[in-house]
């Protein structure tokens, strides 16, 4: 498709499981984006990614979330141990120009429903 | 820190109605300015931006003006539709150019 895709839309699971959350970016775009985003909150940054390497982590909460993007395409967000206030829809975006030039246009996937029970 | 602060919602207008949303922002430098909105179902989608000083930008009968001295980038439309019914987030690009975000306003407008 022509536009960044989250799998899954949602995901409900159990406290203390591990969970995956996938993003495909919109082809090209080099620049690749986590956020969360809680009921009545704008979005929240946890990382930034230029190509495979995570450039600005300084948003993930603490040591259970991690994200990769191997091959600069797709990135997988793993949330270890979840507690139930991990709940929250998590966003991606991706962007053609480099974040600092001021021509970056983000452009979001519809998020992934987190639910922990 | 860099933030963002919005006026709260709902905001509930009448078609045609003009519309105002207050967004003041506090950062180091000089950060670009941007209005994201999301509408019923939808991801986010940016709206318009400034990225300096006194710039305007505009989109679909929006537009926000970027005010250094009163450190604000207010939404405005002159004449407000049904469609316009959204989530309106204002945002700033910090030194680092990660996207900053209010928490949010949102805008209902009635037939």
């Amino acid at each position: 498709g022509a536009g960044v895709s989250q799998t899954p839309s949602n995901k409900v699971t159990e406290k203390g499981k591990y969970v995956e959350l996938r993003c495909d970016p919109i082809s090209g775009h080099t620049a690749l984006y986590w956020y969360r985003q809680s009921l009545g909150q704008g979005p929240e940054f946890l990382i930034y990614f230029q190509g495979t390497g995570a450039a600005d982590d300084s948003g993930l909460p603490n040591d259970r979330f991690f994200a990769v993007r191997p091959e600069g395409s797709v990135s997988t967000l793993k949330i270890q141990r979840t507690e139930r206030g991990d709940s929250a829809v998590y966003l991606c975006a991706s962007s053609f120009s480099p974040p600092g030039t001021g021509n970056e246009k983000l452009f979001f996937g519809s998020g992934t429903q987190l639910s922990v029970l | 820190g860099n933030s963002v602060t919005q006026m709260e919602g709902p905001v509930t207008l009448s078609e045609e109605a003009f519309l105002t949303i207050n967004c003041t922002y506090t950062a180091t430098g000089y950060p670009s300015l941007f209005w994201y909105v999301q509408y019923p179902g939808e991801g986010l989608q940016l709206l318009l931006k400034a990225t300096k000083a006194d710039d305007k930008g505009s989109n679909k009968g929006f537009e926000a003006t970027y005010r250094k001295e009163t450190t604000s980038f207010h939404l405005e439309k002159g004449s407000v539709q049904v469609s316009d019914s959204a989530v309106y987030f204002c945002a700033l690009s910090d030194q680092g150019g990660k996207l900053i975000f209010g928490q949010g306003t949102e805008l209902s407008v009635k037939p």
